[in-house]
């Protein structure tokens, strides 16, 4: 069984730019969540992917926007990159959107 | 409001001694709640869920929906179980996801 994977592991952007980042699911599973976790804070919300759609999405800007591929692996966008966006990226699949989440090592995104 | 507090930032208890690693939650609906737990440089794992009512690696919380809390126990705590512990509520409000709280760092002191 696969786990869930994340590219890349570390990325140094400077603010104004954009950013992609990457995601492959759990073997099996087919729904997608994204997770921003700052610096001594615990993961927070994004949003979720299931069969390609959004399908929830937590109090972050229009900014930040994402995809699922056929495949089930997803992408998270994040545009005009402000320095408050330096954080650590969490992808988390699921089947079916149901718990638990499995989660990847994460992607550290510095904003200069 | 739907939130998920862990009071303590840092616990440090002596190898062989209890640990409790405390939780409360504030939801107006039945609470699903997970215990995940983070060792040095490995992902985020799921260590314990309340429905499952089972004891992993010794590690065990049970629900008390009167005091709205889901707090980790241990009788005996060992080194190998220093990591960062987050504690996170499964909400159901159109999409599934988690609230979790802003963790607790054990140190198992030898």
């Amino acid at each position: 069984e696969t786990g869930v994977t994340q590219s890349p592991t570390h990325l140094i952007k400077t603010r104004g730019q954009q950013v992609t980042l990457r995601c492959s699911s759990q073997s099996g599973h087919n729904t997608v969540s994204w997770y921003q976790q700052a610096l001594g804070q615990g993961p927070q919300f994004i949003f979720q992917y299931y069969r390609e759609e959004e399908n929830g999405r937590g109090n972050f800007p229009p900014r930040f926007s994402g995809l699922q591929f056929p495949n089930y692996s997803s992408e998270l966008n994040v545009n005009a990159l402000e320095l408050d966006d330096s954080a650590l990226y969490l992808c988390a699949s699921s089947r079916d959107g149901i718990q638990p989440l499995h989660f990847g090592n994460g992607t550290r995104l510095t904003v200069t | 409001a739907q939130r998920v507090t862990q009071p303590e930032k840092l616990l440090s208890v002596f190898k062989g001694a209890p640990v409790e690693l405390k939780c409360n939650y504030s939801y107006s609906g039945s609470p699903e709640l997970f215990w995940y737990v983070q060792y040095s440089r490995q992902r985020l794992q799921l260590l314990l869920r309340h429905i499952s009512r089972e004891s992993i690696k010794g590690f065990t919380a049970d629900l008390n929906k009167g005091e709205t809390s889901f707090h980790l126990k241990k009788p005996f705590a060992q080194e190998e179980d220093s990591a960062m512990y987050y504690c996170a509520l499964g909400t159901h409000s159109g999409t599934y996801k988690y609230i979790f709280g802003t963790g607790t760092r054990l140190k198992v002191l030898a």
